[in-house]
């Protein structure tokens, strides 16, 4: 079935390990985007991406990595995981020909950096 | 000041209930809006788009207003299973600069 899926969808790590957070999206969606949201707050965007090839930074893309060598994936690498990285993170894609698209979201990667 | 604003609640009514949430942006540039439904410990998902004329989903009209930069969502007839957090999305002119509302959380009672 189409659709977008993360992988791991819970991972506990330690301080200081390098951490990669995977999404696959069988739409061909043209942006795919990186979000973190944090117990009993919003959303907060993290990186996206128009195509592949290009990314850009969201609001908080500090200590975070991202890549999209092909159009259906979307790495988010933390390079070195910090306890204020624990939060749940939602990879999203959206088709977004103009302003008005749906943009669609995986189920979650639930991180706990210890 | 947020570029996206809701009133956090809770929102506690009890079913068969009318309630109604707003959302203030402060980009007048925005082009597109949006009302998302997130269940606990789920992904956002869509509910509808907000038109500027407004629009009517069944129970569930969405109302957009320029002049003031706020857009609203009415729930008639609450129902149990409306028991969730209700995100705005507010999107300018690019796609990748869509912005989250913090959510307002409803919980509907028997």
């Amino acid at each position: 079935d189409a659709g977008i899926t993360q992988s791991p969808r819970y991972k506990i790590t330690e301080t200081g390990r390098q951490v990669t957070l995977m999404c696959h999206q069988t739409w061909s969606h043209s942006y795919m985007f990186w979000y973190r949201q944090d117990l009993g707050h919003g959303l907060r965007l993290i990186y996206y991406s128009a195509a592949a090839d290009i990314t850009d930074k969201g609001e908080v893309p500090d200590g975070y990595v991202v890549s999209r060598s092909k159009t259906e994936n979307f790495p988010l690498t933390l390079e070195s995981a910090t306890r204020s990285q624990t939060s749940v993170y939602f990879c999203a894609s959206s088709e977004a020909r103009d302003a008005g698209n749906t943009i669609y979201f995986g189920e979650g990667s639930w991180l706990t950096v210890v | 000041r947020k570029e996206v604003e809701q009133d956090p609640g809770p929102f506690n009514v009890p079913e068969g209930a009318t309630v109604a949430f707003n959302c203030t942006y402060s980009n007048s540039a925005s082009q597109s809006f949006f009302w998302y439904r997130q269940d606990c410990r789920k992904e956002p998902k869509l509910l509808m788009s907000v038109y500027s004329s407004g629009n009517e989903d069944g129970r569930f009209t969405a109302q957009l207003n320029r002049a003031s930069q706020y857009i609203s969502l009415l729930i008639r007839d609450s129902k149990l299973s409306d028991s969730a957090t209700y995100l705005c999305v507010v999107t300018p002119t690019n796609a990748g600069k869509s912005t989250f509302g913090d959510g307002t959380t409803l919980t509907v009672k028997p």
